[in-house]
């Protein structure tokens, strides 16, 4: 298995809150991406980085930032939580963001806002 | 806009049918697709992937996808069900990012 550690795995915070969601990789890839995952809509992409320092947003950025100041971690950032917000949350690397590339995952933070 | 298309949120068989999980993408998503299973409390992992040549493609667990370009679909299919194949499934493109559909839940009755 990939070595991908999201911490924390289960979080209960309150509206208005800030939260932080980590994700560590010891596979040295370069891609890491966060995404959020609701029922009925799949996995959908909040951003990704492609290098240390090097980020983007994806199609649901609205409310989140990110940092990766070292390879092996990417840190998810809710400056001010919203009930919205509540969902499972996903990290996934890749070696690759080619066409050949395959995402591993990280086995997800559950994330309640209430 | 490029996307994908799970048709059915939930599939039900019985153990020991055939298994067909639809994905229709749309003609602008370049043809590099896959497809991404999820067992309960898990992460994803790659079922298979299609890049270039053969269109048929077979992946783990016995599963395998046609590419099929004539009728912008690629379905997930396996001759014969088993109780541990009950999952989510997730079919999906990627061009420099990775975009997957909203997913077919699979239900395997004994």
């Amino acid at each position: 298995d990939a070595g991908i550690t999201q911490s924390p795995r289960h979080k209960v915070t309150e509206t208005g809150t800030p939260v932080t969601l980590r994700c560590h990789q010891t596979e040295n890839h370069r891609y890491m991406y966060w995404y959020r995952q609701d029922p009925g809509h799949g996995l959908r992409l909040i951003h990704y980085s492609y290098g240390v320092k090097d980020t983007d947003k994806g199609e649901v950025s609205d409310g989140y930032s990110v940092s990766r100041s070292k390879t092996e971690d990417f840190l998810l950032t809710l400056e001010s939580a919203t009930s919205s917000q509540t969902s499972v949350y996903f990290c996934a690397i890749s070696e690759s963001g080619g066409a050949t590339g395959e995402l591993f995952f990280g086995e997800g933070s559950r994330l309640t806002v209430l | 806009a490029q996307s994908v298309t799970q048709l059915g949120s939930h599939v039900s068989v019985s153990e020991g049918a055939l298994v067909l999980l639809r994905c229709n993408y749309s003609s602008s998503v370049p043809p590099y697709l896959f497809w991404y299973v999820q067992y309960p409390n898990q992460g994803l992992q790659l079922l298979l992937k299609y890049t270039t040549g053969a269109t048929l493609v077979k992946g783990i667990n016995g599963f395998e996808a046609e590419f099929k370009k004539s009728e912008t679909s690629f379905h997930l299919t396996k001759p014969s069900a088993h109780m541990s194949d009950a999952a989510e499934y997730f079919c999906g493109y990627n061009f420099n990012k990775f975009y997957f559909g909203s997913g077919t839940k699979l239900n395997v009755k004994p």
